[in-house]
């Protein structure tokens, strides 16, 4: 059973580009989280999602960023105009419809040059 | 204001040692109490987590012990081995709202 995946593992943006990072959740599961974690910290929660649906966004900055979980395909935690403070490892994590335990993805590296 | 507070930020122990990691928080609604472990570069790996119903739990060689009242939480490593040499993080989330609040983590070094 293939655990969470994310990619790219590493991304380099110019300011003001945009980035794109996917993830595709374990098999059977149904509900996604996006975290952002920078150097020498924790974790920050980021969005919460579910198919089609987004449940809980209070960690997302309301500029620029943005989420989805199509019925099909993988989640996208889209980064428009980088900045260089966007800089961080943005981790993907999944859990079942009924279950409270999170798995995490290996991140996507961002740097913002 | 950080709702889920780690200590210490670092550790080094003996091989075989019992490193214990701390966290405190301040909501009570928080009710489910996991316990992750990241190697540099790599995503966090769930370790073990808690409800408050109970007062401690053990998988392996970790064990979390809780204290409703105190409202704080620890992990401790039996037998700690080099290849534990990582760092742990603490988190929480309250019911239905899945987001994970997390402490800051504790970088731990276990000397062979």
């Amino acid at each position: 059973n293939a655990g969470v995946m994310q990619n790219p593992r590493h991304l380099v943006r110019r300011r003001g580009q945009e980035a794109r990072l996917r993830c595709s959740p374990m098999k059977g599961h149904s509900h996604v989280y996006w975290y952002r974690q920078l150097p020498e910290e924790g974790l920050k929660f980021m969005v919460y999602l579910q198919k089609e649906n987004i449940i809980d966004e209070s960690g997302m900055p309301k500029e620029r960023f943005s989420a989805e979980f199509p019925k099909e395909g993988p989640s996208i935690l889209r980064i428009q105009q980088v900045v260089r403070g966007d800089s961080a490892a943005y981790f993907c994590a999944s859990s079942p419809s009924n279950a409270y335990e999170q798995y995490f993805g290996p991140g996507t590296r961002l740097t913002v040059t | 204001q950080q709702q889920v507070k780690q200590s210490p930020q670092s550790l080094i122990v003996q091989k075989g040692g019992i490193p214990i990691i701390n966290c405190a928080y301040e909501n009570t609604a928080f009710d489910y109490f996991p316990w992750y472990q990241q190697f540099p570069g790599k995503g966090p790996a769930l370790l073990i987590a808690i409800r408050p119903d109970v007062s401690e739990k053990k998988e392996g060689r970790f064990t979390i012990s809780f204290n409703k009242s105190a409202k704080q939480f620890s992990l401790h490593i039996m037998d700690s081995q080099p290849g534990d040499s990582a760092t742990y993080f603490c988190a929480a989330h309250a019911g239905n709202n899945r987001k994970l609040i997390w402490g800051l983590g504790t970088s731990l070094a276990v000397n062979p």
